[in-house]
């Protein structure tokens, strides 16, 4: 009964380090989806992969990297993190059929930290 | 284009009074409006989604929101609030899709405190 799991929950870089954030899901979902979320801005679309093999960008996408591993799997990627990318960031997921292709299920999210 | 506007950034109310959390939304599409809630330092989870079916729709834990066409809106509601509603909730449209992805887009929260 896991969903959505991300790791790690907690991280603090130094400006300049790079790291990856992971993401799997156990509900064969097609569909998945990296955010980061703000304080007063809500959520907002970094990456995300409509299918295994394919990835396009969302509203944010500068300064990050994704891949879609296999069908579980979908990681994102700071190659030079910066101190504008401290924030909390959340993987989700969804179904590809009819109206449930528009449910996400998100994991309980990424706080990071850049120093 | 699509965009979502939570016209309350923080709702006060005592235990036991009604709840409303207001929502107007934009699309160019026939929208999926949705409302998902966030306690503290959790992940999101759906309370309810609206998807062309019946206008008022009821969700977990004692929400319903109703779609409101003409006024473009989709305020979430509850009769008596309870003190773990204390949350923050967030309004989400959903009408565009590219590909087999959804793209969702959110509003700025209303943070939902619940008072003795």
């Amino acid at each position: 009964n896991a969903g959505v799991t991300q790791t790690p929950k907690f991280q603090v870089l130094k400006t300049g380090q790079s790291m990856t954030l992971q993401c799997a899901q156990d509900m064969n979902h097609n569909s998945m989806y990296w955010y980061r979320q703000d304080p007063g801005m809500g959520l907002r679309l970094i990456y995300y992969s409509a299918s295994e093999g394919t990835t396009d960008k969302g509203e944010v996408p500068n300064g990050y990297n994704v891949s879609r591993l296999n069908k579980r799997e979908f990681s994102l990627r700071l190659e030079s993190a910066a101190p504008s990318q401290t924030s909390v960031y959340f993987c989700a997921s969804s179904e590809l059929a009819g109206v449930a292709k528009n449910i996400q299920y998100f994991g309980a999210g990424t706080r990071l930290s850049v120093l | 284009a699509q965009s979502v506007t939570q016209l309350d950034s923080h709702v006060s109310v005592s235990e036991g009074t009604p709840v409303l959390l207001r929502c107007n939304y934009s699309s160019s599409y026939s929208p999926s409006l949705f409302w998902y809630v966030q306690h503290p330092n959790k992940g999101l989870q759906l309370l309810l989604k609206y998807t062309s079916a019946a206008t008022l729709v009821k969700g977990i834990n004692g929400f319903e929101a109703e779609f409101k066409k003409s006024e473009t809106s989709f305020h979430l509601t509850k009769p008596s609030a309870h003190m773990s509603d204390a949350a923050e909730y967030f309004c989400v449209v959903s009408g565009s899709n590219t590909g087999t992805a959804s793209k969702l887009t959110f509003g700025t929260g209303t943070r939902l405190q619940v008072t003795l």
